[in-house]
C-alpha cells in the first residue's frame, strides 16, 4: 500500500518560515491535499491539489509537489499556526484509496 | 451551509459491532461526484482513513480494515452509516465523517467527530 512519510515535528520562530515535507513514491504524479488540526478540533483543509488554497485560508499557506516530496510552506509563522498538519492523497494505483500522512506537529517557539 | 455530524455509542465492549451514523445537510448524496467518508484518530495518533461511499453507491475501504467495515447510505435521510465488527480496545478513537465533492477531491467539510471507547 502507498505510504506517506512526514517528519514528526517542526519548530519555528514567529515570523519565520516553516516547511513540512510529505514523502511518497512518485508523489509528484498525484494531487496532494494538506490539513491543519488544532487540539480537540476536526481537521481543516488548508491546501488542495498541491498548491491551491480554499477560501479563507491565508496566503501565508502554500504548497508544492515534485518528484518524491510534497511540501507545505507556512510563511511569516504566527502563534496560531501551532497545530498538527497532515498530507493526503488518493492512490489511483490501488483502486482509488485514500492515504493520510503520518502527521507533523508544528511548534511555534 | 454544509454540516456533518456523527452519532453513535460512546462506549462499546470488545467483540461488539459499532454502528456510527453521519447525518449531513447542505448537500445531497445523489449529486454526481459527491462522496462521504469516515476517518478515525486514536488519542494522540494520526488520522486513518476507513471508508468512503459515493453518490453512485461506489464504495471504497481501507485494505487493513476491509473485512470488518460496511458503509451504506440513505439518500432520503441524508445519512451515511458505518459499521465495524469485532471491536477491540485498539479501535478506541475519535471517528469523523467528511465530504469529498468528487473523485480525487479533498475532504473539505468535516464533522466534529465522536469519541468511541472500546472497553469491557
Amino acid at each position: 500500500s502507498y505510504v506517506l512519510t512526514q517528519p514528526p515535528s517542526v519548530s519555528v520562530a514567529p515570523g519565520q518560515t516553516a516547511r513540512i515535507t510529505c514523502g511518497g513514491n512518485n508523489i509528484g504524479s498525484k494531487s496532494v491535499h494538506w490539513y491543519q488540526q488544532k487540539p480537540g478540533q476536526a481537521p481543516v483543509l488548508v491546501v488542495y491539489d498541491d498548491s491551491d488554497r480554499p477560501s479563507g485560508i491565508p496566503e501565508r499557506f502554500s504548497g508544492s509537489n515534485s518528484g518524491n516530496t510534497a511540501t507545505l510552506t507556512i510563511s511569516r509563522v504566527e502563534a496560531g499556526d501551532e497545530a498538527d498538519y497532515y498530507c493526503q492523497v488518493w492512490d489511483s494505483s490501488s483502486d482509488h484509496l485514500c492515504v493520510f500522512g503520518t502527521g507533523t506537529k508544528v511548534t511555534v517557539l | 451551509q454544509i454540516t456533518l455530524k456523527e452519532s453513535g455509542p460512546t462506549l462499546v465492549k470488545p467483540t461488539q459491532t459499532l454502528t456510527l451514523t453521519c447525518t449531513f445537510s447542505g448537500f445531497s448524496l445523489s449529486t454526481s461526484g459527491v462522496g462521504v467518508g469516515w476517518i478515525r484518530q486514536p488519542p494522540g495518533k494520526a488520522l486513518e482513513w476507513l471508508a468512503l461511499i459515493y453518490w453512485n453507491d461506489d464504495k471504497r475501504y481501507s485494505p487493513s480494515l476491509k473485512s470488518r467495515l460496511t458503509i451504506t447510505k440513505d439518500t432520503s435521510k441524508n445519512q451515511v452509516v458505518l459499521t465495524m465488527t469485532n471491536m477491540d480496545p485498539v479501535d478506541t478513537a475519535t471517528y469523523y465523517c467528511a465530504l469529498a465533492n468528487d473523485y480525487g477531491d479533498p475532504f473539505d467539510y468535516w464533522g466534529q467527530g465522536t469519541l468511541v471507547t472500546v472497553s469491557s
